[in-house]
């Protein structure tokens, strides 16, 4: 089946620093790769729909400069986490539109800002 | 408003016994409709899809459009099907409406 990495699993930074998280489809290509944030015990939050080529689309509510969104490719979209702060730690999940248009998931990536 | 709804934060059962995982929506137009599971350190992965009709792991769902409802069910719960359970809902935009979540416990 499609499978979607993301990268890196697990990430520890300073406050005041950015990170940057990859989400790559490995077999397919997607024009559409969606990055959701989830909260202790809470559902998936949808922050932005990326689309390849083309700007971001945020949630409301969502800081667009805050939270950095690049799909260079076809297969790559990037969150960067700006000038991290501890509210911002959270875990962070991408997905990318794959065949039969299904939505296939990252495994995640646990953000701690110290 | 496009909305899913998963009334049970926490569904525990005995192993062997029946479980059904609630999921109601409310959508104007046709709905795409899908489970979702989260094992325990591991990803989410795609469950089932109402229009595939199909069971797998041994559960089913059937889109109920008069009660706006995609319950999930199993006859015989195992060990192994514990885990978080998403009823989602495909909108414009392939955007995927999320429900709360169920967390089911399988006790033995």
């Amino acid at each position: 089946g499609a499978v979607v990495s993301q990268h890196p699993s697990r990430v520890i930074c300073k406050s005041g620093t950015s990170v940057k998280i990859e989400c790559r489809s490995l077999d397919f290509q997607a024009t559409t790769m969606f990055w959701y944030r989830q909260f202790p015990k809470q559902s998936l939050m949808l922050m932005a729909t990326s689309n390849e080529g083309s700007k971001a689309t945020y949630e409301q509510g969502v800081e667009k400069d805050k939270f950095l969104i690049n799909h260079a490719s076809l297969t790559l979209s990037t969150l960067t986490v700006t000038s991290a702060h501890p509210e911002d730690s959270s875990f962070y999940i991408c997905s990318a539109r794959g065949p039969q248009n299904w939505a296939f998931f990252g495994q995640g990536t646990r953000l701690t800002v110290v | 408003a496009q909305r899913v709804t998963q009334p049970e934060k926490l569904l525990s059962v005995f192993k062997g016994a029946p479980v059904e995982l609630k999921c109601n929506y409310s959508y104007s137009g046709s709905p795409e409709l899908f489970w979702y599971v989260q094992y325990s350190r591991q990803r989410l992965q795609l469950l089932l899809r109402h229009i595939s009709r199909e069971s797998i792991k041994g559960f089913t769902a059937d889109l109920n459009k008069g009660e706006t409802s995609f319950h999930l069910k199993k006859p015989f719960a195992q060990e192994e099907d514990s885990a978080m359970y998403y009823c989602a809902l495909s909108g414009s935009n392939y955007q995927l409406i999320w429900g709360a979540g169920t967390k089911l416990i399988i006790k033995p």
